[in-house]
């Protein structure tokens, strides 16, 4: 069984600061992906990461998979309130058909 | 813009009692899927389907679940006799691609309430 490992789990920072969320794994993943979660509504995808090594920047957002494909982390600079909410990663095993495996998540809360 | 429509939002059932959640996927994606989120815990897959069969399931996904395609827009999750512990929030989703970095668009989830 693929285990995602997400932390912290809770972020309260304020307005111009930068933050990082870490998403570890014993297991190899063929793809990681990150995704944001509103209230009452479905996880929406922010990035796919994809080779070892990689990293994909979405503005503010630096996403990183790390060498061995295990691992992942999604940096934020200068964060924002509008960056509140729940952040997920979410693994793509080998062979898997949409599987995907996530994380418990991070609630983030960004303070004026 | 398109998008994955599910129904109902909030389901209230007795336990034993069967349901049926409904999904609309987005028109021209090929692979659909289900999760579920208990409160407070991990999005968990369900189940994976693809030319009208199932090609992957969970070990949650047990003899109480199925899942069909009764028509050309509908994808539907059915639990026969409902338990306590299937109270969650149930998610369907639908991409163009069925194996590795597709992008899954998710619905806002049904939730299940079981008393």
């Amino acid at each position: 069984t693929q285990l995602l490992e997400q932390s912290p789990q809770f972020l309260s920072i304020q307005e111009g600061e930068n933050l990082t969320v870490y998403c570890n794994s014993s297991s190899v993943f063929s793809s990681l992906q990150w995704y944001r979660q509103e209230p009452g509504e479905g996880p929406v995808l922010l990035v796919t990461v994809v080779t070892g090594g990689e990293v994909k920047k979405l503005k503010r957002l630096t996403f990183q998979f790390g060498d061995a494909r295990k691992d992942s982390s999604l940096h934020i600079t200068a964060a924002q309130p509008g960056d509140t909410g729940l952040y997920l990663c979410a693994g793509f095993g080998g062979t898997s058909y949409g599987k995907l495996t996530f994380g418990q998540g991070t609630i983030l809360t960004v303070h004026p | 813009e398109p998008e994955v429509t599910q129904t109902p939002s909030h389901q209230v059932t007795q336990m034993g009692q069967e349901v049926i959640l409904r999904c609309v996927p987005i028109s021209n994606h090929l692979y659909f899927y289900w999760y579920r989120q208990i409160l407070g815990q991990k999005v968990e897959f369900l189940v994976s389907f693809y030319n009208n069969e199932i090609s992957e399931k969970s070990e949650i996904f047990d003899d109480q679940f199925s899942v069909e395609r009764p028509d050309g827009s509908n994808f539907t999750l059915k639990i026969r006799s409902t338990k306590l512990e299937d109270s969650a929030m149930y998610f369907c989703a639908s991409s163009e691609q069925g194996r590795g970095a597709g992008e899954l668009f998710f619905g806002e989830g049904s939730r299940l309430t079981v008393l």
